[in-house]
């Protein structure tokens, strides 16, 4: 069935330094999701990418999806004690069902 | 308009004890999903459904069933609780395929 990767598994920073974290799927998506939990909440939309090789931006985030459509990416620049907590890449296949990696967990040292 | 509402939000069960988890929304949306997550990890797929009435396996199905009677509910059932349930469980609602995921707050259960 559909497997989707996600690394790393943790990540710690300093403020003001970039992070990205990396997506992998062992089938071909019809779409990937990004979504934010902050400790004690839960999963908030970010952005769907749908296209081959699609580029999106918001704000400091940037957003990337493979020309294959199996992988996925998000950058961070210049981090903030706000983007603290974990990212997670989710993907629809040809099923219908919508499947998370396994997330990133973000801490950002002020 | 709460959106994806989960009850309730604190259990604890005793092994071999059954509940159901309760999932509403009052979205109109088509698709429905439960996912649990384990301390410190991502989102597991438990079941999901892509409209009233009909419902499938998603990546961890054993020891849950799930029905969608009603477009807006979603129950996910536990027969016979078993420690290795301890999880949170979060409800999520689709409008459809291709569309952002709404999740409810969560359920915390614990089974002793």
């Amino acid at each position: 069935g559909q497997q989707v990767m996600q690394i790393p598994q943790y990540q710690h920073v300093q403020e003001g330094e970039d992070f990205t974290t990396y997506c992998n799927s062992s089938t071909t998506l019809s779409n990937i999701q990004w979504y934010k939990q902050r400790p004690g909440g839960h999963p908030v939309f970010l952005i769907q990418l749908v296209k081959s090789g699609e580029v999106k931006k918001q704000k400091r985030l940037t957003f990337q999806f493979g020309e294959a459509k199996k992988n996925s990416s998000l950058h961070i620049t210049a981090t903030q004690t706000t983007d603290v907590g974990t990212y997670f890449c989710a993907g629809q296949g040809i099923r219908d069902d919508m499947r998370f990696g396994a997330g990133t967990r973000l801490t950002v040292k002020p | 308009n709460a959106g994806v509402t989960q009850t309730p939000k604190f259990r604890v069960l005793k092994t071999g004890q059954s509940m159901t988890l309760l999932c509403a929304q009052d979205m109109n949306h088509e698709y429905m999903y439960w996912y649990r997550q384990d301390q410190g990890m991502g989102l597991r797929l438990i079941h999901y459904s892509v409209g009233e009435g009909t419902t499938a396996k998603g990546e961890v199905p054993d020891g849950y069933n799930v029905s969608r009677l009603k477009k807006q509910n979603f129950l996910l059932g536990l027969e016979s609780a078993a420690p290795s349930q301890t999880s949170v469980y979060f409800c999520a609602a689709q409008r459809g395929f291709k569309e952002k995921l709404f999740f409810g707050s969560g359920t915390q259960l614990s089974v002793l």
